[in-house]
């Protein structure tokens, strides 16, 4: 079945700063790839994905990035700011996963001010 | 966006009895819902899927008689924890989708947090 690598665990960044997380996945078929931000106590809230078909997508500081041949997509956001902080975990999922999201890990992002 | 909802956002049992989890689409029909639960620092592990109208397909090692999943309606699904212990402590949060295609988005509500005694 899909299994999706998250990296990394936490991250720090300074306020204006970028970060990156990376995350790979096993099964070629998958086809869709959310991002979700969970804050503390909270469910998570989804702020960009991304559909096999394109390898890029941007939503001002946010941009998603796809490599279908490398199976490993990535999130960055730019000009960090403190409320960026939160826990930030990746997704995938096809048809041959039932219709279900199979999630990472989670990485834990920090953007001290 | 979509809203989902989540009734209630904490409770808290003695061991041995029941508790249900309401989930909620608000503005959408939702015909798939799925239920998973966290524990602190960890990812969100997938209890079961319900569509509309029919069976909730569980996940491996997820106990279908402890956790019984209805899906009565297109805007309704309820969890309930049957004879709660101590271990069934934990973060549970649900998800909606309009559709069963999974390309479609998957919107979560809040969070139910259950504290068994």
């Amino acid at each position: 079945g899909e299994n999706v690598e998250q990296h990394p665990s936490t991250l720090s960044v300074q306020e204006g700063d970028s970060a990156v997380i990376k995350c790979t996945y096993s099964d070629s078929a998958s086809n869709y790839f959310p991002w979700y931000k969970q804050e503390l106590g909270k469910g998570p809230q989804l702020i960009i994905d991304i559909r096999s078909n394109v390898g890029e997508k941007k939503d001002q500081r946010i941009a998603v990035t796809l490599n279908k041949t490398a199976k490993h997509f990535s999130l960055h956001i730019t000009e960090t700011q403190p409320e960026d902080s939160a826990v930030y975990f990746c997704a995938g999922g096809g048809s041959k996963q039932g219709g279900k999201l199979i999630f990472g890990q989670g990485t834990e992002l920090s953007v001290k001010p | 966006g979509a809203v989902v909802s989540q009734h209630p956002s904490w409770v808290i049992c003695k061991s041995g009895t029941s508790v249900k989890i309401e989930c909620r689409s608000l503005d959408f029909q939702a015909t798939t819902m799925f239920w998973y639960r966290q524990f602190p620092k960890q990812s969100l592990m997938l209890m079961a899927t319900s569509n509309e109208g029919s069976k909730a397909t569980y996940e491996q090692g997820v106990e279908k008689d402890k956790f019984l999943i209805n899906h009565a309606s297109l805007t309704l699904s309820t969890l309930t924890v049957t004879s709660a212990h101590p271990e069934d402590s934990s973060f549970y949060i649900c998800s909606a989708r309009e559709g069963r295609q999974v390309q479609e988005t998957q919107y979560f509500g809040p969070g139910t947090r259950l504290l068994v005694l």
